[in-house]
């Protein structure tokens, strides 16, 4: 099966510019993340979408982020406007089915996008 | 918030050595997966802990989760030059909103 395609590979941009990234899960996949990867840390979720629907925003900075997944299938997160602290990886991940009580289904990630705002 | 928290940070081992890295939450968790990322590569999947107390193996791989589902553990035995790149644990929280939360990862590089 085709991975999870994210485009560009790579992005920079100086501050308070504008930035899109955008991501095309598994076929199938109903859930979508969209994960800021700062360099020497984990992963850290900004969105979690079910279908088109958001699940989990609550550590997506609203004042400048936005993110949309409106057929359900693929999505774009946006930033405007850039600071220098969102330099960072942009990882998108896909899984088969929502999180569960108990097993999930495992998260598969894109290659990113990564994004150095100067 | 709820954390999950990863030691060592780094680990720099001969080749042949062995290799763990502990993972902790400040919460139970439902369950816990564990991922590698090569270096300037993305996150893959390698294991998925559910039951109390669970122990998996995956060749050179040994994976175990904590009793009280807040602890969790990887082993390699007999470290190769393949096995380098960060671990990272990821575990699925008890909540109404569950979402997966990543440890802050281990670093394993191999001396040949």
């Amino acid at each position: 099966e085709a991975g999870v395609a994210q485009s560009p590979r790579y992005k920079i941009i100086e501050k308070r510019q504008s930035v899109a990234f955008w991501c095309n899960p598994i076929s199938g996949h109903a859930t979508l993340y969209w994960y800021q990867q700062i360099l020497g840390q984990g992963p850290k979720l900004l969105i979690q979408f079910q279908n088109n629907g958001v699940v989990d925003d609550s550590q997506l900075p609203k004042d400048r982020f936005s993110a949309e997944r409106l057929k359900g299938v693929d999505s774009t997160l946006k930033i405007q406007p850039a600071k220098l602290e969102d330099s960072a990886v942009y990882l998108c991940a896909s899984s088969l089915e929502g999180l569960l009580s108990s097993y999930n289904s495992p998260l598969h990630f894109g290659n990113g996008t990564r994004l150095t705002v100067t | 918030g709820q954390q999950v928290m990863q030691i060592p940070q780094y680990q720099h081992v001969q080749e042949g050595e062995d290799f763990t890295t502990y993972c902790n939450s400040s919460t139970t968790l439902s369950n816990i997966q564990w991922y590698k990322q090569r270096p300037g590569g993305h996150p893959v999947f390698l294991i998925q802990l559910v039951k109390s107390g669970e122990v998996k193996k995956q060749k050179r791989l040994t994976f175990q989760f904590g009793e009280a589902k807040k602890n969790s553990s990887l082993h390699i035995t007999a470290t190769q030059t393949t096995d380098v790149g960060t671990y990272f644990c990821a575990g699925l929280t008890y909540s109404s909103a569950s979402k997966i939360i990543f440890g802050s990862g281990t670093r394993l590089s191999i001396r040949p």
